[in-house]
């Protein structure tokens, strides 16, 4: 089964500073699909960022961009010009194709990292 | 304005009494799903639906009952909820197709079951 690990469950940063959250993952799948989502304290869940696991050039939105090592099973995000509206809490998700998954799209989560914006 | 509605956003009920999470997605999306958010333990699947009337269990499905009558809509029900299904409910929806659709998430339930 697959597995998704955030080794930091709590991260600050300076405004205007560069950050990065990592996040590890287990899988013995060679297609599938990692998605980083947003929960401010609203409790929205807002998607930031997806990559595909056959595409080797990194996703990148905006400020957001992602190093993915597919050997390593790492896939980080990096906030650049961090903002106080960035913070919140972050979550790594993985998703099999649905051929894999008997059509089930589940996204299987890490337990998150919490982002603090100093200003 | 596409998006996941979800009601209520929150409630405060007691054990045993029968409750209704109601989900809507107004973006013809076949594919629905139920999550719930617990400290530690993170975001766990409770049910799925991939179109209407066909529904399947997730990772946590004792306690739950949904159905798919119509595409729009994916309610969650508690037949006599427990202290224990005390937790922040996410209604997820994505097109069918595709390689990699993201899911739209609604903007959660926060139940609290006394």
């Amino acid at each position: 089964a697959q597995t998704v690990t955030q080794s930091q469950p709590e991260m600050s940063v300076q405004e205007a500073e560069t950050v990065t959250l990592s996040c590890t993952y287990d899988t013995s799948e060679s297609d599938y699909y990692l998605f980083w989502y947003k929960q401010p304290p609203s409790r929205q869940m807002i998607l930031v960022i997806r990559q595909e696991a056959y595409k080797q050039q990194n996703a990148t939105e905006n400020r957001f961009s992602v190093n993915f090592q597919k050997a390593a099973k790492s896939f980080s995000l990096k906030i650049s010009d961090s903002q106080l509206g960035d913070a919140a809490m972050y979550f790594c998700a993985y998703r099999s194709p649905f051929f894999n998954a008997g059509n089930n799209r589940k996204l299987i989560w890490g337990l998150g990292t919490s982002l603090a914006v100093n200003p | 304005e596409a998006q996941v509605t979800q009601n209520p956003r929150y409630l405060i009920t007691v054990t045993g009494k029968k409750l209704t999470v109601t989900c809507s997605q107004n973006m013809n999306h076949e594919y629905m799903s139920w999550y719930r958010q617990d400290p530690g333990l993170g975001l766990r699947q409770i049910y799925y639906s991939m179109n209407v009337e066909v529904t399947d269990k997730g990772d946590v499905p004792e306690g739950y009952k949904v159905s798919r009558k119509e595409k729009r809509n994916f309610p969650l029900i508690l037949e006599s909820p427990s202290p224990n299904q005390t937790s922040l409910y996410f209604c997820a929806s994505s097109p069918g197709g595709g390689r990699n659709q993201p899911q739209h998430f609604g903007d959660g339930t926060r139940l609290s079951i006394l």
